[in-house]
């Protein structure tokens, strides 16, 4: 079965810094990788997925995320926070290419400090 | 392209209830899938539809809890004798199936609330 971990239930940084939210991955076949960011009282919206394609995605609203196999970590982050991406956000893993059941993690909620 | 609508947005029901919840995904996805997100973790698996069936339904889904999707298009999720345990948001999702792997697009959920 494919799970993914994430590290930290709750994230701060001041405005400005950097944005560094842990994912770290399980699986025995490669996998497809997924960030979802989740605004509250609001359903999940895209922000990246990997599949398998380039190791570094670059995703909507300056977000990025880096596969890295070694590790098994597809670590999430935005060189500099906006208030604005203060939010919950979820790492996220499906069996197969073009396969939406995913699995995700327990979330980590990033608060951005003015 | 309006998006996915769910509703009620929120439910309070009494325990031994039966509610029922909707979803109407937008228009031109054929798939068409429920997760359950209780507070403090992610979203999990329920089911999912292509066109009209059912394809797959996790070990979560008890008997309990039924979901159609008649004509292919708008999808409901009952859950009968409701139980606190269910209190959670329910989450519909759609998609387009194809080989590229189109992302899901979620709605804003329906929040029940078993007293």
């Amino acid at each position: 079965a494919q799970s993914v971990t994430q590290l930290g239930s709750h994230v701060s940084v001041s405005e400005g810094a950097l944005v560094l939210l842990r994912c770290n991955y399980s699986s025995s076949v490669p996998p497809y990788l997924f960030w979802y960011v989740q605004y509250p009282n609001q359903g999940l919206q895209l922000l990246l997925k990997y599949t398998s394609a380039a190791t570094l995605v670059k995703g909507i609203n300056g977000f990025e995320a880096e596969f890295k196999k070694s590790e098994t970590s597809f670590h999430l982050t935005k060189p500099s926070a906006h208030m604005s991406d203060a939010a919950e956000y979820f790492c996220a893993v499906s069996p197969n290419f073009g396969n939406e059941k995913l699995t995700f993690g327990t979330g980590t909620r990033l608060t951005i400090i003015p | 392209d309006t998006g996915v609508s769910q509703n009620p947005r929120h439910k309070i029901t009494k325990r031994g209830q039966n509610v029922t919840f909707r979803c109407d995904p937008i228009s031109e996805h054929n798939r068409l899938y429920w997760y359950r997100q209780t507070l403090g973790q992610g979203p999990e698996f329920l089911t999912y539809f292509q066109n009209e069936a059912q394809l797959e339904k996790s070990r979560l889904l008890s008997d309990r809890f039924s979901a159609e999707r008649p004509k292919g298009s708008f999808s409901t999720l009952e859950i009968q004798r409701t139980e606190q345990g269910d209190s959670a948001m329910y989450l519909c999702a759609s998609s387009l199936a194809g080989g590229r792997g189109s992302p899901l697009h979620f709605g804003n959920g329906t929040r029940l609330t078993v007293t």
